[in-house]
């Protein structure tokens, strides 16, 4: 299967920290990739994982990876307003198809409030 | 670099028009890829192409056709269109020499049927 599951809403205050989670599929994939998408535009890449790494950090984004249970997750230190965004997790379907098709999460919804 | 671009932003089509979706890259990648977002419900891959001259389906692509004759083109034709087919359309490219299969979207094109 190629589900990546993710919850859809979060609201946090600005200053806090906000962490976001998502369950993959393929055990075979090499990366696993946060994206960020503002309104009216297309996502971005925020940042990765390789797959034989348990966490990354990268300034204010620590990410954190449980391959036993298949989990990802994203921590947002010193939430902004500019943080405010969908967050799409992804996985690259490295079993069936390679490294170049990837499969996203439906997205969780980040609201900062002032 | 412009990066992706696509065009047009807006469009809104009665049922049974066709229209061509256009997309093009001008960082000489050789993967690219059309994707549709519906609301909550992620990302889909409609096609995808690894380089000129070669495309494949994705997960959704009834209703859709491709082409590849050039590195930076990759336009997606729509030849009757359906209300289903309302939706966010995004083009992607990447390239599988960094190893990282990082995805790089273009603003997207809003495609309303009616």
């Amino acid at each position: 299967g190629e589900d990546v599951e993710q919850s859809l809403f979060l609201s946090v205050r600005e200053g806090d920290s906000s962490v976001i989670n998502c369950t993959y599929t393929d055990s075979s994939s090499t990366y696993l990739y946060w994206y960020k998408q503002e309104p009216g535009a297309g996502l971005q890449l925020l940042t990765y994982i390789f797959s034989n790494m348990d966490m990354k950090q990268d300034q204010r984004l620590t990410v954190l990876l449980n391959k036993k249970d298949k989990h990802l997750s994203l921590r947002i230190a010193d939430t902004q307003t500019g943080d405010s965004a969908i967050y799409f997790c992804a996985e690259n379907l490295a079993l069936f198809y390679g490294n170049n098709r990837l499969a996203f999460g439906k997205g969780n919804q980040v609201v900062v409030i002032p | 670099n412009a990066g992706v671009t696509q065009t047009p932003k807006f469009r809104i089509l009665k049922i049974g028009q066709s229209m061509t979706l256009q997309c093009t890259q001008d960082m000489n990648h050789n993967y690219m890829y059309w994707y549709r977002q519906d609301p909550g419900m992620g990302l889909k891959l409609i096609y995808y192409s690894v380089g000129a001259g070669i495309t494949d389906k994705g997960e959704v692509p009834n209703g859709y056709n491709v082409s590849r004759s050039t590195t930076e083109d990759f336009p997606l034709r729509l030849e009757l269109a359906a209300p289903s087919q309302t939706s966010v359309y995004f083009c992607a490219s990447s390239y599988s020499e960094t190893g990282i299969y990082e995805q790089y979207f273009g603003p997207g094109t809003r495609l309303t049927v009616t």
